[in-house]
């Protein structure tokens, strides 16, 4: 089983819809980390949502950390071909200090 | 802007070799985290390390395995004897501090075992 379960795996949308891609687990998590990564190249940090609740906006990406801390989700607004990618979340279980990450979403924006 | 940096950018080596990967972490961080990714997979965690000890360790982070720290801003892997399926590419991370462990990463290493 997974610990952190991404939906959906892949997605593919044309320039200019909204999409939301989401992070599920059974566990509850301190901190939730979402990166995107390039082919070949490393995660690169998005956001860190640490409380139950929380919010975040990065101009068109919104994040969210649900109430019990289980699970997240990110929207874009408006895509753009540049956003296109693999977008990993990652989560710190409580007394922890390393990450798990979840399956990942490959996003492509046609343009 | 700070970032993490490793060296190589690519190794490929024989089965049965020892190889070393080699990272500089940000300067100011204090943990520092070593991830493999195979061809597809998702990111695992290997190992992290915090005042120059193995803090936690996965499974998969077996006795052919080992980090150092042999200065101060030096941070390697160590795989001993090398397999097949060590092939894949090996991530470096830092963080400031473990509480949200907001891990920053470097570009990789791709090791190729053949």
């Amino acid at each position: 089983t997974q610990l952190l379960e991404q939906s959906p795996q892949f997605l593919s949308i044309q320039e200019g819809e909204n999409l939301t891609v989401y992070c599920n687990s059974s566990s509850v998590f301190s901190s939730l980390q979402w990166y995107r990564q390039e082919p070949g190249e490393g995660p690169v940090l998005l956001v860190t949502v640490v409380t139950g609740g929380e919010v975040k906006k990065l101009k068109r990406l919104t994040f969210q950390f649900g109430d019990a801390r289980k699970d997240s989700s990110l929207h874009i607004t408006a895509a753009q071909p540049g956003d296109t990618g693999l977008y990993l979340c990652a989560g710190v279980r409580t007394g922890a200090n390393n990450l798990f990450f979840g399956t990942g979403t490959r996003l492509t924006v046609i343009p | 802007e700070p970032e993490v940096t490793q060296t190589p950018s690519h190794q490929v080596t024989q089965m049965g070799q020892e190889v070393i990967l080699r990272c500089v972490p940000i300067s100011n961080h204090l943990y520092f985290y070593w991830y493999r990714q195979i061809l597809g997979q998702k990111v695992e965690f290997l190992v992290s390390f915090y005042n120059n000890e193995i803090s936690e360790k996965s499974e998969i982070f077996d006795d052919q395995f080992s980090v150092e720290r042999p200065d101060g801003s030096n941070f390697t892997l160590k795989i001993r004897s090398t397999k097949l399926e060590d092939s894949a590419m090996y991530f470096c991370a830092s963080s400031e501090w473990s509480r949200y462990t907001e891990a920053f990463f470097g570009q990789g290493t791709r090791l190729t075992v053949v």
